[in-house]
């Protein structure tokens, strides 16, 4: 079974400062999806960006880019230029496919930030 | 719609007491899903559907939880003889394609499920 871990209950970030969460997975799979979502109070959740695992380049949306590191099983996210609108729970997600439909989520970090 | 619409955005029920959530996803969506989000926690995956047929329900807590998308489009999701572990947040998501990891999913505001 996959598991995904998230270390950081909570972090805080200045405005307009870059901040990176941690995310680390376990697999059996050689090829996966990674992806971060970002939750709101609303609690709607928003996907922010995705990593497929045969893909070496990490992805980039706009302020948001991942770092990927495969071998290591690790998927961290950093947002640069922190808007006050990038508070949220930010969680981390892992699917495989093998037989399964299912998105398997880490327990999430809350981002603030401060103005 | 434009979203994926979940009602009642809370409910609170007695011990013992059924309740039924409701989803009303995307029109033409193909994928649908449920997850059970704890206080402090990432949502858990309960049940797929593809069109109306219920390809996975392994996440599903127990037999008092059911789940139904008898036309392929509205859901909805049942828990008899509630119990206060059931407490939670109750997520649906849609996708226009099966392989909804790809094409991306969209989440609904869910349902806050208070037991009392």
């Amino acid at each position: 079974a996959q598991t995904v871990t998230q270390s950081q209950p909570e972090m805080s970030v200045q405005e307009a400062e870059t901040v990176t969460l941690s995310c680390t997975y376990d697999t059996s799979e050689s090829n996966y999806y990674l992806f971060w979502y970002k939750q709101p109070p609303s609690r709607q959740m928003i996907l922010v960006i995705r990593q497929e695992a045969y893909k070496q380049q990490n992805a980039t949306e706009n302020r948001f880019s991942v770092n990927f590191q495969k071998a290591a099983k690790s998927f961290s996210l950093k947002i640069s230029d922190s808007q006050l609108g990038d508070t949220a729970m930010y969680f981390c997600a892992f699917f495989s496919g093998a037989g399964s439909y299912q998105l398997t989520f880490g327990k999430g970090t809350k981002l603030s930030v401060i103005p | 719609g434009a979203g994926v619409s979940q009602s009642p955005r809370y409910k609170v029920a007695k011990r013992g007491q059924d309740v039924a959530l409701r989803c009303d996803p995307i029109s033409g969506h193909v994928s649908l899903f449920w997850y059970q989000q704890a206080l402090g926690q990432g949502p858990e995956f309960l049940t797929y559907f593809q069109n109306e047929a219920q390809l996975d329900k392994s996440g599903l807590p127990s037999d008092r939880f059911f789940a139904e998308r008898p036309e392929g489009s509205v859901s909805t999701l049942k828990i008899q003889r509630t119990q206060q572990e059931d407490s939670a947040v109750y997520l649906c998501a849609s996708s226009p394609a099966a392989s909804g990891h790809i094409v991306g999913y969209t989440f609904g505001s869910g349902t806050r499920l208070t037991v009392v």
